[in-house]
């Protein structure tokens, strides 16, 4: 079966560093995606990862094994408007996104 | 560039009605997603389209739910006769040109059935 695991939720202070961490065992493998979502709205494109490696954009970059099946988000100088969930998602040899259930972040003054 | 509408943003119906849920996807995007999202849950895949041809519906239950992309207008997700567990946010995606494109999400729907 397929499974992509995250931590259901996450404290971090303004201004600190925070990685969120996913792993995933999936049946086919085109990409790793992160999605950011605030509550009651869309889920919006963070980073896309195909090759291992880092990938950095601005205060987020986003890391994939694929040997490992693992991944990072990592938010860096957090301001409170980060306090949303982060969804990790796959895409699989198929034509969708295989989600996670997301991590739920919170930005502490 | 607009992107990806959905509406209604919320609807209401009671047990055994229909409901119809509008995609219209980012302009230039002929890939169509639709997902959905249980509370406390992370997004299901449901269904995946393009103009006026059904890609992939693995994700979508076989009974009461279908959905269409036409040469003309929006897509539709329609679901008949629905029942409480229906209840849930559902969000439409598109991609550019293959379904290995990006995927931008729209704002979704929330059904709520009474």
């Amino acid at each position: 079966g397929q499974n992509i695991d995250q931590p259901t939720e996450m404290t971090a202070t303004e201004g600190a560093i925070v990685q969120i961490n996913c792993t995933y065992q999936t049946s086919g493998f085109n990409g790793l995606f992160w999605y950011q979502q605030h509550a009651g709205e869309a889920p919006t494109f963070l980073s896309y990862n195909v090759l291992d490696g880092l990938e950095e954009k601005g205060r987020f970059s986003s890391f994939l094994s694929r040997s490992k099946g693992y991944s990072y988000l990592l938010l860096k100088e957090l301001q409170m408007k980060d306090s949303a969930s982060y969804l990790c998602a796959v895409q699989t040899g198929a034509n969708n996104l295989f989600f996670g259930t997301g991590t739920r972040l919170t930005v502490i003054p | 560039n607009a992107g990806v509408m959905q509406n209604p943003r919320h609807l209401v119906r009671r047990r055994g009605q229909e409901a119809r849920l509008r995609c219209s996807p980012m302009k230039g995007h002929s890939h169509v997603y639709w997902y959905r999202q249980l509370p406390e849950e992370g997004l299901k895949f449901m269904v995946y389209l393009q103009k006026e041809n059904i890609i992939d519906e693995s994700g979508m239950p076989k009974e009461r739910f279908s959905a269409e992309f036409p040469k003309e207008g929006p897509s539709i997700l329609r679901i008949q006769q629905v029942v409480r567990g229906d209840s849930a946010a559902y969000f439409c995606a598109s991609s550019l040109a293959s379904s290995t494109d990006t995927q931008y999400f729209g704002p979704g729907t929330r059904l709520t059935v009474l």
